[in-house]
């Protein structure tokens, strides 16, 4: 398998712009999460999808954020509008439920948003 | 609420010496996994090694071993052999058994393996 695929792997926009960032998980894992690094604030969980529904989007840092997941092999995360304090690099991971009940997350190899 | 502490913020070795990352976490759960990703400077988050909270014998991968201490909440990475290779930032992380499947990670150790 590919991996994690994640477009663009560098965005660079201007503030108030539109970004759309996108993903394709691991062909069978039906978790897909959606992360945020910054230096000053680690590594954040922004959204998380079971099955393509959201379960839990309370990382999610204002309503200029957006996450879709359409269907099994395919999520977007968009900003609307962007601001220079958006820039960092942004992760997608899935998962999937192995025989022990356990999950382990793969990470795609990031984005790295830039907005001047 | 879970946490996971990485108190060492940087280290360095010397090329082929053993090193010890340490981690520590806080949880009231029984049942959990903890991990250890490596992000080298390519950014690409890669899991090193898993560890089921219900197993004793402690996780091993090749040159990568962990000590798990379930009482004291502890769960160190050790790296033997160390190459250039490993030189990268380590995150320690930690998710609970069931259907949240939110993981915990700390803030990272960054790690220089000097030739």
């Amino acid at each position: 398998d590919a991996g994690v695929i994640q477009s663009p792997r560098h965005e660079v926009t201007e503030m108030g712009q539109e970004v759309t960032l996108r993903c394709k998980p691991i062909s069978g894992h039906d978790y897909l999460f959606w992360y945020r690094q910054t230096m000053m604030r680690g590594l954040e969980l922004l959204i998380y999808f079971n099955n393509n529904v959201p379960i839990d989007d309370s990382g999610m840092p204002e309503d200029r954020f957006s996450a879709k997941m359409p269907n099994a092999s395919f999520s977007t995360l968009k900003i609307q509008p962007s601001e220079p304090r958006d820039s960092a690099v942004y992760f997608c991971a899935s998962s999937f439920m192995v025989q022990s009940g356990s999950y382990t997350q793969y990470f795609g190899p990031g984005t790295r948003l830039t907005v001047l | 609420a879970q946490t996971v502490t990485q108190s060492q913020p940087e280290m360095s070795v010397q090329e082929a010496e053993t090193v010890t990352l340490s981690c520590t976490y806080d949880t009231s759960e029984n049942n959990y996994y903890l991990f250890w990703y490596k992000q080298p400077p390519s950014r690409q988050m890669i899991l090193v090694i898993r560890q089921e909270a219900y197993k004793q014998q402690n996780a091993t991968e090749n040159r990568f071993s962990v000590n798990f201490q379930k009482a004291a909440k502890s769960f160190s990475l050790k790296i033997s052999d160390s190459q250039l290779g490993d030189t990268a930032m380590y995150f320690c992380a930690f998710m609970k058994h069931g259907r949240d499947d939110k993981i915990i990670f700390g803030k990272g150790t960054r790690l220089h393996i000097l030739p």
